[in-house]
């Protein structure tokens, strides 16, 4: 077990280019999470999978941002035309299947818009 | 939608003091969970509580539920340098979703 993986660990981008996230969980679970955190604020939900499927999105995410499963085992969280606002850390999370499952999280991506 | 909320957003005490964080949450939570995030780090598992009036220990913090499954409180006794960090709760609004909505956190420092 060597935790959650997320790369890459920065990205400093510019208004308007496209980037792309990826993590890779803990390979005996099948829940994957993405969440924003952004400076003195907490986990802010954006989306999570159960295996493949995408269950639930969150209503504050725009169309600009897209997360993908394909196998059910890592993931991608895509961000279209960044905006300044984007600027934030994105953390991966998985855990087993289950309400009583604890997340456990990566170290996240800390993306820099300009 | 359901939202959960934490009080004090900062917390500053002297080494030895006692620290409460409270979390409420806008509707009835089937769980409640507990991370600390210590400074540029990442959120960690603390605890899990599920029963109504639940209460738990881990030596000296104490996790409470309460009855109606809305709040929670962590209780930190004589507070040590370690302490230091982010604390969350974090709760599923119903028992048939994954989505684990987190408080936005009590920070604590802890003056040696």
């Amino acid at each position: 077990d060597t935790g959650v993986s997320q790369n890459p660990r920065h990205k400093i981008t510019k208004r308007g280019q496209n980037v792309t996230f990826r993590c890779d969980p803990i390979s005996e679970h099948n829940r994957l999470y993405w969440y924003r955190q952004t400076l003195g604020q907490g986990p802010e939900f954006l989306t999570y999978f159960q295996n493949e499927a995408q269950l639930e999105k969150s209503r504050l995410l725009s169309d600009r941002f897209s997360a993908e499963r394909p196998k059910g085992s890592f993931s991608t969280l895509e961000i279209q035309r960044t905006e300044q606002g984007d600027s934030a850390m994105y953390l991966c999370a998985s855990s087993f299947a289950g309400e009583n499952s604890p997340l456990h999280f990566g170290n996240g991506t800390r993306l820099t818009v300009t | 939608g359901q939202q959960v909320m934490q009080i004090p957003q900062y917390q500053h005490v002297q080494e030895g003091e006692d620290f409460t964080t409270y979390c409420n949450s806008s509707t009835t939570l089937s769980n409640i969970q507990w991370y600390k995030q210590r400074p540029g780090g990442h959120p960690v598992f603390l605890i899990q509580l599920v029963k109504s009036g639940e209460v738990k220990k881990q030596k000296r913090l104490t996790f409470q539920f309460g009855e109606a499954k809305k709040n929670s409180s962590l209780h930190i006794t004589a507070t040590q340098t370690t302490d230091v960090g982010t604390y969350f709760c974090a709760g599923h609004g119903s028992s048939n979703t994954g989505k684990l909505i987190f408080g936005q956190g009590t920070t604590l420092q802890v003056k040696p």
